[in-house]
């Protein structure tokens, strides 16, 4: 079964909301990574959080882990145009270099 | 200091023929994984690699797959007898001895016309 699911698989929202998406996986992990990804390109890592860890920040992003249920979210506040990119979490499934990925969520943010 | 480097960025290949795409890890990396992107999914790993070992290739399909990282040079992810199933964009990634923190190339969309 696949690791790193995420929600919503879209997202639209206007310049200047917040947007949050989630991941949720099956078994435990060492740690969690978010990336995004640019229409046609390559990923760019966002932020990595360790299974110890319960909240990070990075600028205008906020990752929570909560490894009771599994579950970790990515919200970015005061969204803007160039925030439109699809995101990605990865899981340390099986091993720690091996990552994987779910499906992504893709965020539009409207001008 | 350069990030990782894929080439070629598009390749179109006819169906039966060969498809090498190429990576080059990022100044000081000595781990290479590369994965695949079907349209509309995740990334898959497919191999890890260090110079001259394949360490993990256990997401790579048995046969008409290879992937080498040779002691000069970049890795090579060759792919036989192209089918229009291997269409995809192929992701390569690098890390130093943290084999958790990967860096990303900006990926060779192969096309099987």
């Amino acid at each position: 079964s696949q690791q790193g699911e995420e929600d919503p698989q879209a997202l639209s929202i206007q310049e200047g909301e917040n947007a949050t998406m989630n991941c949720s996986y099956k078994t435990s992990i060492n740690n969690l990574q978010w990336y995004r990804q640019n229409s046609g390109r390559g990923l760019v890592h966002l932020i990595l959080i360790r299974s110890n860890e319960r909240e990070k920040h990075s600028g205008r992003l906020r990752v929570t882990l909560d490894t009771s249920k599994k579950s970790s979210s990515l919200l970015i506040t005061a969204s803007r145009a160039a925030d439109t990119a699809s995101y990605f979490c990865a899981t340390d499934e099986g091993g720690e270099y091996k990552l994987s990925f779910g499906a992504g969520t893709t965020v539009t943010v409207r001008a | 200091n350069a990030g990782v480097m894929q080439n070629p960025r598009h390749l179109v290949r006819r169906r039966g023929q060969e498809a090498r795409l190429r990576c080059s890890p990022m100044k000081g990396h000595s781990h290479v994984y590369w994965y695949r992107q079907l349209p509309e999914e995740g990334l898959k790993f497919m191999v890890y690699l260090q110079k001259e070992n394949i360490i993990d290739e256990s997401g790579m399909p048995k046969e008409r797959f290879s992937a080498e990282f040779p002691k000069e040079g970049p890795s090579i992810l060759r792919i036989q007898q192209v089918v229009r199933g291997d269409s995809a964009a192929y992701f390569c990634a690098s890390s130093g001895t943290a084999v958790n923190e990967q860096y990303f190339g900006p990926g060779t969309r192969l096309t099987v016309t």
